[in-house]
């Protein structure tokens, strides 16, 4: 079956800028996270989707915002971007409910210039 | 919420020593803790899990032990080889929320 999915693959943006990022989770996956990855810093939660609704939330400034679609693909927004928010954006899809393994997709490697 | 802290953040072995890295959570109603590895400019990927109704998981050269009442799971890894380089990444979850992230440990193994 099909993985996780992300696109873009790669952006380049301008300070102050806004951008969309995608990701279509593994068939049955109900719950879509998303995470922030830069150089030392590790795998830092942004926030959870599942079945449409915002789960849980990370320490993230309201530019950062997120949906889920009735199909369970998500979108991750990112509005006045700065320098600092270039990163590799993960997302990861699992069932969402009990202990279940979570599958990464490729990232999204935002560049902000 | 929860937080997991992870050690060492480096950890350098010579090939075919073992190789150690420890976690420890704070949500007590945390039930499920997997390893993943993120080799150099990939996705991490599940390589090992335990759940905590068992104290202990074996797979191959990889193995984990949980001990539910410190509240700490560590990662083992017997006979390393150079391919086991990488970011190791422990995790924990109460299976109503995300996934929470230690901070990771680079492993190097020296040939």
């Amino acid at each position: 079956k099909a993985g996780v999915t992300q696109t873009p693959r790669y952006l380049i943006k301008t300070r102050g800028q806004q951008v969309t990022l995608s990701c279509s989770p593994i068939s049955g996956h109900r719950s879509v996270s998303w995470y922030q990855q830069t150089p030392g810093q590790g795998l830092q939660f942004l926030f959870e989707y599942f079945s449409e609704t915002q789960r849980n939330k990370g320490n993230f400034p309201g530019r950062f915002s997120g949906r889920q679609f009735s199909n369970s693909r998500s979108e991750m927004n990112v509005s006045t971007l700065e320098l600092g928010d270039s990163a590799l954006y993960l997302c990861a899809s699992s069932l969402g409910q009990g202990d279940t393994e979570a599958f990464f997709g490729q990232g999204t490697r935002l560049t902000v210039v | 919420g929860e937080n997991v802290e992870q050690h060492p953040s480096t950890l350098s072995v010579q090939e075919g020593d073992s190789a150690v890295i420890k976690c420890t959570y704070s949500d007590s109603a945390s039930n499920y803790f997997p390893w993943y590895k993120q080799e150099l400019g990939k996705r991490p990927q599940l390589i090992i899990d335990i759940r905590s109704n068992v104290g202990e998981k074996k797979d191959q050269r990889i193995a984990v032990t949980l001990n539910k009442t410190a509240k700490h799971f560590s990662l083992h890894i017997t006979e390393t080889q150079p391919e086991d380089s990488a970011v190791y990444f422990c995790a924990s979850n109460t299976g109503r929320r995300a996934l929470t992230f230690g901070s990771g440990t680079r492993l190097q193994v020296q040939p």
